[in-house]
């Protein structure tokens, strides 16, 4: 139980486009979801923090125009990079809460690794 | 504010031996929760413990143990009789215990280990 898919894994785009990464609960329902980022060699960062039909909470530095979180339902959360830009480049994760309460245990995704040309 | 310091960037070990991972956390909460995760090359993120700060008691599952002191805030990672499968970049995470879910977790920068055969 309590696994967290990311779709797609891996992808490339060109520099002012745009990427949607969806992160996704399948076995359990998520009130919760948080969006990391990882660049080489380096720890993950929390990007933004996203409850279910709520606006996200982004972390200080993070531009929310840029990075757009959108967490429709209790098992779908979205990220889409807009305007992409090579130094957007980076390993991005998710994790996910369960709805049950008392555990503060975070499901990570697999990761989604963005290549900006 | 909430900080996780692992000191030793990279270890180096040959098979079997023993190898111990730092990790020390500053937080002003009383109520907290420790991790420690695995990631390997292909990056996902792979849980291996979750202590809350109300339980000082070591742990022991197979190879790898875990020392929790909270006199000198620290939560130390023990691999017994390395094996060359442990070669990861090894994770460890504080989150304070907040209601509501919105708790973060926030990672020290990750300890790469070698185990060379």
């Amino acid at each position: 139980g309590a696994v967290v898919s990311q779709h797609p894994s891996r992808v490339i785009c060109k520099s002012g486009t745009s990427v949607k990464i969806e992160c996704r609960s399948l076995d359990f329902q998520a009130t919760t979801m948080f969006w990391y980022r990882q660049f080489p060699k380096q720890s993950l960062m929390l990007m933004a923090t996203s409850n279910e039909g709520s606006k996200a909470t982004y972390e200080q530095g993070v531009e929310k125009d840029k990075f757009l979180i959108n967490h429709a339902s209790l098992t779908l959360s979205t990220l889409t990079v807009t305007s992409a830009h090579p130094e957007d480049s980076s390993f991005y994760i998710c994790s996910a809460r369960a709805i049950q309460t008392g555990t503060y245990e975070q499901y990570f995704g697999p990761g989604t690794r963005l290549t900006v040309t | 504010a909430q900080k996780v310091t692992q000191a030793q960037t990279e270890i180096s070990v040959v098979e079997k031996e023993d190898v111990t991972l730092d990790c020390v956390y500053e937080t002003r909460d009383t109520t907290y929760y420790l991790f420690w995760y695995k990631q390997p090359p292909s990056g996902e993120l792979v849980f291996l413990i979750r202590r809350n700060s109300f339980d000082e008691q070591n742990e022991i599952s197979g190879r790898y143990s875990w020392n929790f002191q909270k006199s000198t805030s620290s939560f130390n990672f023990t691999i017994t009789a390395s094996q060359v499968v442990d070669s990861a970049v090894y994770f460890c995470a504080l989150s304070e215990a907040r209601k509501g879910g919105s708790e973060k977790l926030v990672f020290g920068k990750g300890t790469k280990l070698t185990v060379n055969p």
